[in-house]
């Protein structure tokens, strides 16, 4: 089956700095890929849509200058958390569409110190 | 306003029993995922359903589209099932919304 493979699976940075997840769909194409975010305790909530050559659509609340997303290729969508600070700290996941279905990255456990 | 609700929020299971959780949600889909997530918040995709019913091991998934009603079954539940079980429902708009989880703890 579809596989969505996401990196890295935790990360660790300081105060200041920024951090790339990465979210590659395997073995096949996705024109849109799709970033979701969970605060402790709480559900996951989508932030982003990524569509493969064009600008991200943010949902409301979500800084766009903060939560760079790139998505360059049919294969690869990249979120960057710019000048992370601890209250970035999350579980952050992916998932890539293929036709009516979507499929789901590991998901990345970021800890900003 | 499209909401996914999942039941039960807890459950605690002797090990052996079968655990059913259940989801609902409101309106029509194209397609509803259950998604397993261990304590460190690694996620699993279990299955990705549009209708009837599908099994792998002792994980059974069924959707009645009718009912807007998705179940997780698990046989001979297992200490190593503990972990929380998410539904996603996948709407014609073309967005994922998450149930709220239901967390599971199998005791030996």
């Amino acid at each position: 089956g579809a596989v969505v493979s996401q990196h890295p699976s935790r990360v660790i940075c300081k105060s200041g700095t920024s951090v790339k997840i990465e979210c590659r769909s395997l073995d096949f194409q996705a024109t849109t890929m799709f970033w979701y975010r969970q605060f402790p305790k709480q559900s996951l909530m989508l932030m982003a849509t990524s569509n493969e050559g064009s600008k991200a659509t943010y949902e409301q609340g979500v800084e766009k200058d903060k939560f760079l997303i790139n998505h360059a290729s049919l294969t690869l969508s990249t979120l960057t958390v710019t000048s992370a600070h601890p209250e970035d700290s999350s579980f952050y996941i992916c998932s890539a569409k293929q036709g009516m279905f979507a499929f789901f990255g590991q998901g990345t456990r970021l800890t900003v110190v | 306003k499209n909401e996914v609700e999942q039941s039960p929020q807890n459950l605690t299971a002797q090990e052996g029993e079968f655990i059913t959780i259940n989801c609902s949600y409101s309106v029509g889909i194209s397609a509803l995922h259950w998604l397993q997530q261990h304590p460190g918040g690694g996620i699993v995709s279990l299955f990705m359903l549009s209708s009837g019913k599908k099994k792998h091991g002792r994980l059974i998934a069924t959707i009645n589209i009718q009912e807007k009603h998705s179940s997780l079954h698990i046989t001979a539940s297992h200490p190593r099932d503990s972990a929380v079980y998410i539904c996603a429902v996948r709407f014609s708009y073309d967005k994922v919304i998450f149930g709220p989880g239901t967390s599971l703890s199998v005791i030996p």
